[in-house]
């Protein structure tokens, strides 16, 4: 699986919106992008994946470059609930398929 | 409702005593995993059960051991816990392809 670089922390304020950044420069036709999260002491939390198009749910929006080598994930209104460690994972969609995780982006929303 | 339940929430061995952790579902996935996350560390993956296919990460010690008697539950045995393996250990479940992963809560794990 292709790896991934994510800067080691970032903040932003109560209320406006993270924009998380991510680097999969080799990544594969058939990879995925999936963002996670981990809230102190909680086990992990998925939050959306895409292979090419732009992805939006309730919690977050994706947006992957044309060229596939790099994403931004959104959370438009962060709260401080928010505050967690951010995941991104590059994986195929195989059936053993598996997640490994780097060292994520610690994101703190102040008040 | 919980979906994926870890018992017990924390577990405290002896240093070389066997122990169990357990995981279950609710979501009637076909694959359950078994990950280790170290103080200020990323989770890595120890193993996971396709089904009843048992798949092992190819650095996981032999002291690690796991058993999935039904779809619902999966274990986690520790043969013989070293101060080296206290860590929180997170289960989780998933369809399996490009489906995601539910993790639970995960069990602290403090040998002594």
């Amino acid at each position: 699986d292709a790896k991934t670089t994510q800067p080691p922390s970032m903040d932003c304020a109560e209320g406006r919106a993270a924009n998380l950044p991510c680097n999969h420069s080799t990544i594969s036709g058939n990879e995925y992008v999936y963002w996670y999260r981990q809230i102190h002491s909680q086990g992990p939390q998925y939050i959306i994946h895409g292979l090419k198009n732009n992805e939006t749910n309730e919690m977050a929006s994706l947006i992957i470059t044309e060229d596939r080598k790099s994403s931004t994930l959104i959370l438009p209104h962060a709260t401080l609930r928010d505050t967690a460690v951010y995941y991104c994972i590059v994986r195929t969609a195989g059936a053993n398929s598996k997640l490994t995780f780097g060292k994520g982006i610690t994101l703190s929303v102040r008040p | 409702d919980a979906m994926v339940i870890q018992n017990p929430r924390y577990q405290v061995t002896q240093f070389g005593k066997p122990v169990t952790l357990s995981c279950s579902q609710t979501l009637n996935h076909n694959v359950m995993y078994w990950y280790q996350q170290k103080s200020s560390q990323a989770p890595k993956l120890l193993f996971h059960y396709y089904d009843k296919d048992f798949n092992n990460e190819a650095d996981t010690p032999d002291n690690f051991q796991s058993r999935r008697p039904n779809t619902s539950f999966c274990f986690l045995d520790i043969r013989s816990p070293g101060l080296g393996d206290a860590a929180m250990y997170l289960c989780a479940t998933s369809r399996g392809g490009v489906y995601e992963q539910y993790f639970g809560p995960g069990t602290r794990l403090t040998v002594t």
